[in-house]
């Protein structure tokens, strides 16, 4: 049972691109929704999240979407660079039930 | 400041052998997780704490134990491993409450064979 959907698996982007990783989720009691990026070798560090309490938020390059009403949220990197390349993981937890619960990833490669 | 901090960094076990990961957070967090990864399933929870003295079982528990005796350690234990227990382990940490950032370790790389 799968309560956070990611998609896609794998994405080559061109540098400069947009590269766009979507999530879906089941829980209507999720209320916070990060986005962890992990290098090879290394554990997932948290880029970005959100609260449905707003829509969009934005760092840097970086954009959460987030649509209450479908129950999803996509992650959106602008202009992307290779250093951007990493396993991007979406996830999802509640208040008071703070274990986070992952998509499966997404393997991103940004080419020159 | 070493953040949350995974030993050993590879293993290899044997069918049958026990082992222990430990991982240790010098950030005064109350929660304490263990994941695992394997490819194209993401991290799923074995175990977690909540606070010193407790654990709770995750998504996947079977052929794990925990122990949270201290604070800032956090014990996964194999009894007897398997094949099936090859993976990356990964061991996090949190406030909690209203503050979910979660802390990762480097991960551990145990192979079963």
């Amino acid at each position: 049972q799968q309560q956070v959907k990611q998609s896609p698996q794998s994405l080559i982007v061109q540098k400069g691109g947009i590269s766009i990783i979507n999530c879906a989720y089941e829980n209507t009691a999720f209320d916070y929704f990060p986005w962890y990026q992990q290098f090879p070798g290394k554990g997932p560090a948290l880029l970005i999240a959100i609260r449905p309490d707003v829509s969009e938020k934005k760092e840097g390059r970086f954009t959460i979407s987030f649509n209450k009403s479908a129950k999803q949220f996509s992650l959106h990197i602008m202009d992307s660079q290779p250093g951007d390349s990493a396993t991007y993981f979406c996830a999802a937890s509640s208040f008071g039930n703070e274990k986070l619960t992952f998509g499966t990833g997404t393997r991103l490669t940004i080419i020159p | 400041n070493a953040g949350v901090t995974q030993t050993p960094k590879f293993r290899v076990l044997k069918t049958g052998q026990s082992m222990t990961l430990l991982c240790a957070q010098d950030m005064n967090h109350e929660y304490m997780y263990w994941y695992r990864q394997d490819p194209g399933m993401g991290l799923r929870l074995i175990h977690y704490s909540v606070g010193e003295g407790t654990t709770a079982k995750g998504e996947v528990p079977d052929g794990y134990n925990v122990s949270r005796l201290k604070k800032q350690n956090f014990l996964l234990g194999l009894e007897s491993a398997a094949p099936s227990q090859t993976s990356v382990y990964f061991c996090a940490s949190s406030y909690g409450g209203d503050n979910t950032e979660a802390f990762f370790g480097q991960g551990t790389r145990l192979t079963v064979v």
